[in-house]
């Protein structure tokens, strides 16, 4: 069935440093897919999306390419904030469902 | 322009009472979802609504009751609670069912079953 793999967390940095957040997906047809973020205590957030292979979602110096080759959407920032901590969704949308990872907590400390 | 809104933001029951989440959205959306967060677990979907007067079965159904009578309003129903559906609940929307529309999300009702 449809499935979403994310990397487990939590996840430490240092602010300026890199991110990347693993996600994999196993899904049937062409879906869209998807990062959200949740700060705490709120809902999730969209933060951007590729609806197509090749395609690449950027938002807040956030971005992350559709690759269906190894069915991933690893999420990435060049340089982290202390504001970027919160957690972060890898989600699939197939069809009229959506599909969530277990979501990854980030904690960046200046 | 509200967009997804959700009350109460908390609750608490007991086992064994009844109770309704209500959920409202102004934006026109076709599809409305119900999910659940539990530690660990991610986001499980609960019930979806591809319009008014449609509704279907998530990963999760047993226990929870939804209906659609209107395209704004989605509401939850916890028929008898148990202490298992203590849970953080988040109703979503999106424009329509097609793969490519993304989910707005409200911001959660915490609910306590003791």
């Amino acid at each position: 069935g449809d499935s979403v793999t994310q990397m487990e967390g939590p996840v430490t940095l240092s602010e300026e440093a890199f991110l990347t957040i693993n996600c994999t997906y196993t899904a049937t047809g062409y879906p869209s897919l998807f990062w959200y973020v949740q700060y705490p205590g709120e809902g999730l957030q969209l933060l951007l999306k590729a609806t197509k292979a090749d395609d690449k979602g950027s938002n807040k110096g956030f971005e992350a390419t559709y690759r269906k080759e190894t069915t991933s959407f690893h999420l990435e920032k060049g340089s982290v904030q202390v504001s970027d901590s919160a957690v972060y969704f890898c989600a699939l949308r197939p069809g009229n469902q959506f599909y969530f990872g277990t979501g990854t907590s980030l904690t960046v400390i200046p | 322009n509200a967009g997804v809104t959700q009350t109460p933001k908390f609750q608490v029951l007991k086992t064994g009472q009844s109770m309704t989440l209500q959920c409202a959205q102004d934006m026109n959306h076709e599809y409305m979802s119900w999910y659940r967060q539990d530690p660990g677990m991610g986001l499980r979907l609960i019930h979806y609504s591809v319009g008014a007067g449609i509704t279907d079965q998530g990963e999760v159904p047993n226990g929870y009751n939804v209906s659609r009578s209107t395209t704004e309003d989605f509401p939850l129903r916890l028929l008898s609670a148990a202490p298992s559906q203590t849970s953080v609940y988040f109703c979503a929307s999106s424009y329509s069912a097609e793969r490519y529309t993304e989910a707005f999300f409200g911001q959660g009702t915490r609910l306590t079953v003791v």
